[in-house]
């Protein structure tokens, strides 16, 4: 059971919507990643997101992808005017604790269709 | 730039002991082995992670080597539900993203 929740699991938007995916971690630790797998392909790093920032970011999160934690609780990813190509897996992750080398859990994911 | 390297599929039979390979030569001295397997579609599932020592809990072990430029993950006895992507990482740690590389598709057969 994994222990960060994302909704939807589905959504289907589409071309150039605004779609907003949502995670929710069960504890309430700061250090939170988005990540995405196109389908056939690896998993790809997005975001860090830590204490209310943006930790760092790869070259795939442009100026159409936001991250924000609204509530103190949800952690959200805005895909401001979705493209064809941005169709892929979304996954939600944080670290289990504290510590200097605490792993990943990841979420099940959102699959995010664009037509 | 890939850090690691993993054969890109392998077979065991059901029952038997799994051994996947990582190769990580350039390594640095303060980065740790991650393994994480993904079923289908579902998120990515951490199974283990150690620095120097061998490592073992209730999924797997982890194997690394004294110069620790490669590791070898081992499940005990594979089951079908076992067949997955296994992904090796290397990866410094104050939490720093996980970057995943193709991994090692393990089919487990009946």
């Amino acid at each position: 059971e994994p222990e960060v929740t994302q909704t939807p699991s589905h959504q289907v938007t589409q071309m150039g919507q605004e779609v907003i995916l949502r995670c929710v971690p069960i504890s309430n630790h700061l250090y939170f990643y988005w990540y995405r797998q196109i389908l056939g392909q690896k998993v790809e790093f997005l975001v860090s997101f830590y204490n209310n920032e943006i930790s760092e970011k790869s070259e795939i999160f442009d100026d159409q992808f936001s991250v924000e934690r609204p509530d103190g609780s949800n952690f959200t990813l805005k895909i401001r005017s979705t493209k064809l190509e941005d169709s892929a897996m979304y996954f939600c992750a944080r670290t289990v604790d504290s510590s200097y080398n605490s792993p990943l859990h990841f979420g099940n994911g959102t699959r995010l269709t664009v037509t | 730039d890939a850090k690691t390297t993993q054969p890109t599929s392998m077979d065991c039979a059901e029952g038997r002991a799994a051994n996947l390979p990582c190769n990580h030569s350039t390594i640095s001295g303060n980065e740790y082995v991650y393994w994480y397997r993904q079923i289908h579609s579902q998120g990515p599932q951490y199974i283990i992670h150690g620095l120097k020592n061998n490592e073992t809990n209730e999924m797997a072990s982890l194997i690394i080597t004294e110069d620790r430029k490669s590791s070898t993950l081992i499940l005990p006895h594979a089951t079908l539900r076992d067949t997955a992507v296994y992904y090796c990482i290397v990866r410094e740690g104050d939490n720093n993203d996980m970057r995943f590389g193709a991994g090692t598709r393990l089919t487990v057969k009946p």
